[in-house]
């Protein structure tokens, strides 16, 4: 079964451009998450989608981050304008449903220059 | 606010050798608590889950153990290979359905 798929695993972007990343969720996985995830530390929940309806982004940074899960599958998310910052890297889980074992994705390392 | 503490930062012992990671966390008004494992430049790998209503968790090598009403958890690793070394994250989920890990320690075996 595959897992968790993230793409690109990594980006190098100057400051102030736009930079988006993917993920798909484990077949069958209601439950979708973003993290970020700083150097030595523990990944912090960025969004959670229950199917395609966001039900906790009070962590997005709204100003510039956005996302969305149109069909309930893959979901995407952006950063516009990316500052320094925003270096770090990005996680995708998901889950069967909430309070479930969450599987990541691999994360993609983000660099703003 | 729910807060996850984990002790020691970073750990280094000899193969062979068993060993307890700890994990303190503040409102014990948890659903459960998992542990993961993180590989450098990858993404965590889920290890144990317990639920709140459970006192412990094993798999093969592995034991974690909840104690909610000192909000302390415990990962045992039996006799250690250079395979485990990783990153071990605690993480509790509270009651509002968020994840909210530690820091992680930082685990070394030394063939």
């Amino acid at each position: 079964e595959a897992g968790v798929v993230q793409s690109p695993r990594y980006k190098i972007i100057e400051k102030k451009q736009p930079v988006a990343f993917w993920c798909n969720p484990i077949s069958g996985h209601n439950t979708l998450y973003w993290y970020l995830q700083n150097l030595g530390q523990g990944p912090e929940l960025l969004i959670r989608y229950e199917n395609e309806e966001a039900v906790d982004d009070s962590q997005l940074p709204k100003d510039r981050f956005s996302a969305e899960r149109l069909k309930g599958v893959d979901s995407t998310l952006k950063i516009q304008p990316a500052e320094l910052g925003d270096s770090a890297v990005y996680l995708c889980a998901s889950s069967l449903g909430w309070q479930e074992t969450q599987y990541f994705g691999p994360g993609t390392r983000l660099l703003v220059l | 606010k729910q807060e996850v503490t984990q002790i020691p930062a970073a750990l280094s012992v000899p193969e062979g050798e068993n060993l307890v990671l700890n994990c303190s966390f503040t409102d014990s008004a948890i659903y459960n608590l998992q542990w993961f494992r993180q590989d450098p430049g990858k993404g965590l790998t889920s290890l144990l889950l317990i639920q709140s209503s459970q006192r412990e968790q094993t798999s093969g090598r592995l034991n974690a153990s909840l104690d909610k009403s000192s909000g302390r958890s415990t990962l045992y690793i039996a006799a250690s290979q250079p395979g485990d070394s990783a990153t071990y994250l605690c993480a509790a989920y509270n009651q509002g359905g968020k994840l909210i890990f530690g820091q992680g320690t930082e685990l070394s075996v030394k063939p």
